[in-house]
């Protein structure tokens, strides 16, 4: 079956440490997204990449950053920089960019990362 | 840019009751809309999508949107809700080549 996987699924962090979030896709999708979402406040954007070896910040990149090296694949690393890191975060990918009727987003099952 | 807002941050509705979770959106060029849901620490699920044409769209699990562009509205509705609707249900838009914006969602709570 098609979709998108996430790992880990719960994630546990010491101060100080960077983590790394899997997310992969066989749905042969140009575009992946990364959000982050608090309760009560929706999801917000970390970084997006509308091909592959091309990625852009979102409305909240400070402390992260992501890389697109092959199409089905693009993870997330959560740096040390990132003062509030506790969230769930959620991997999405689109057949195209955004402007054009597909850009119907598609989800993996999320990760919880926790600081401790 | 573009922007969703959705008035309701919860609604308790009991089973077999008719539901509407609102959204209102902004932007000053053509839009195409969505809801999605989400059960507890899982994704998001596409319900509908409006793109073109109609502005009544069915759904999955009996649920259905209505566009209204004079309103700039698009307005989630089930004629009767099961316990196994609780979740939080979240409406975006996507307009011009800007990003997917979405809501802060709405928790509907069906009891029975």
């Amino acid at each position: 079956d098609g979709g998108i996987t996430q790992s880990p699924k719960y994630l546990f962090r010491k101060e100080g440490q960077n983590v790394t979030l899997s997310c992969e896709q066989n749905l042969n999708h140009d575009a992946m997204y990364w959000y982050r979402q608090d309760p009560g406040q929706g999801l917000r954007l970390i970084y997006y990449s509308q091909i592959v070896n091309d990625f852009q910040k979102g409305d909240i990149a400070e402390g992260y950053s992501v890389s697109r090296e092959k199409k089905e694949s693009f993870p997330l690393t959560v740096t040390s920089a990132q003062k509030n890191p506790t969230a769930f975060y959620l991997c999405a990918s689109s057949s195209e960019g955004w402007g054009g009727p597909n850009t119907e987003a598609f989800f993996g099952q999320g990760t919880r990362l926790t600081v401790v | 840019a573009q922007s969703v807002t959705q008035l309701d941050s919860q609604v308790p509705v009991f089973e077999e009751a008719p539901v509407e979770l609102r959204c209102n959106y902004s932007s000053s060029v053509s839009v195409y809309l969505f809801w999605y849901v989400q059960y507890p620490n899982q994704g998001l699920q596409l319900l509908l999508k409006y793109l073109s044409g109609s502005t009544l769209v069915k759904g999955i699990n009996g649920f259905e949107a209505e566009f209204n562009k004079s309103q700039t509205s698009f307005h989630l509705r089930k004629p009767s809700v099961h316990i196994s609707d609780t979740a939080e249900y979240f409406c975006a838009v996507s307009a011009g080549f800007q990003k997917l914006v979405f809501g802060t969602g709405t928790r509907l709570l069906v009891s029975p």
